[in-house]
């Protein structure tokens, strides 16, 4: 089984839509979550930190439950731009991180 | 803004050569890391490194080794190349110790024939 865990879609939807992206994680002494974004054929590229509490920039949205060692990413108003495969990324220790497989998104006009 | 520059973005090697990927970051980042992706596993850490001079085994070092004799050069050696070693390799950065996010390079795609 996979440390990080996430649907590899691809999630097809139109301009305008929410969509929703989730992950799992194994390691329950996981310390940090992060989301990237990876554009086809370029390198990743931070997206956003996920905290405790939830956390919001513009139309993105991000949680955390430590309990059920979930984690999601929500986007509203989906842009044409924001057609990318999207890595749910967890710190397991000092400074390693472990990447998911990703989820494919294509937004459509 | 953080740079972190890899020499090549393609290259084609024959098995059993020597080949080097070469890494420069320029923000006085501590940790450097490589990585290597391919399609249906992801980024797997083949090696990192939190000083000058000291490296530290990632989850697939076999085959690999690395170099660090200045802070912002982090060197990847292929001792004799493979065909499983086909792949987009990653190099990264971060500040320090400490959880902080990871820069990448734009990757160098090499093939092994």
């Amino acid at each position: 089984r996979k440390e990080v865990e996430q649907d590899p879609g691809p999630f097809n939807v139109p301009e305008g839509a929410t969509v929703a992206f989730n992950c799992t994680y194994s390691n329950s002494a996981s310390q940090s979550f992060f989301w990237y974004r990876q554009d086809c054929r370029k390198e990743p590229k931070l997206l956003m930190s996920v905290y405790s509490s939830g956390n919001e920039d513009g139309r993105f949205t991000a949680q955390l439950n430590r309990a059920s060692q979930y984690i999601s990413l929500l986007i509203r108003d989906s842009k044409l731009s924001d057609s990318a495969t999207y890595l749910c990324v967890v710190r397991r220790g000092g400074d390693k991180l472990i990447f998911g497989t990703g989820t494919r998104l294509q937004v459509f006009p | 803004d953080v740079k972190v520059t890899q020499s090549s973005r393609y290259l084609v090697k024959r098995t059993g050569e020597k080949v080097f990927l070469e890494c420069v970051q320029d923000m006085d980042h501590e940790n450097m890391f490589w990585y290597r992706q391919d399609p249906g596993l992801g980024l797997r850490l083949i090696y990192f490194s939190y000083d000058v001079k000291m490296k530290e085994k990632g989850d697939i070092p076999e085959g690999y080794s690395v170099s660090r004799e200045k802070k912002e050069r982090f060197s990847l050696i292929l001792e004799s190349a493979s065909t499983n070693q086909t792949s987009m390799y990653l190099c990264a950065s971060s500040l320090n110790r400490g959880g902080q996010p990871q820069h990448f390079g734009d990757g160098t795609r090499l093939s092994i024939l």
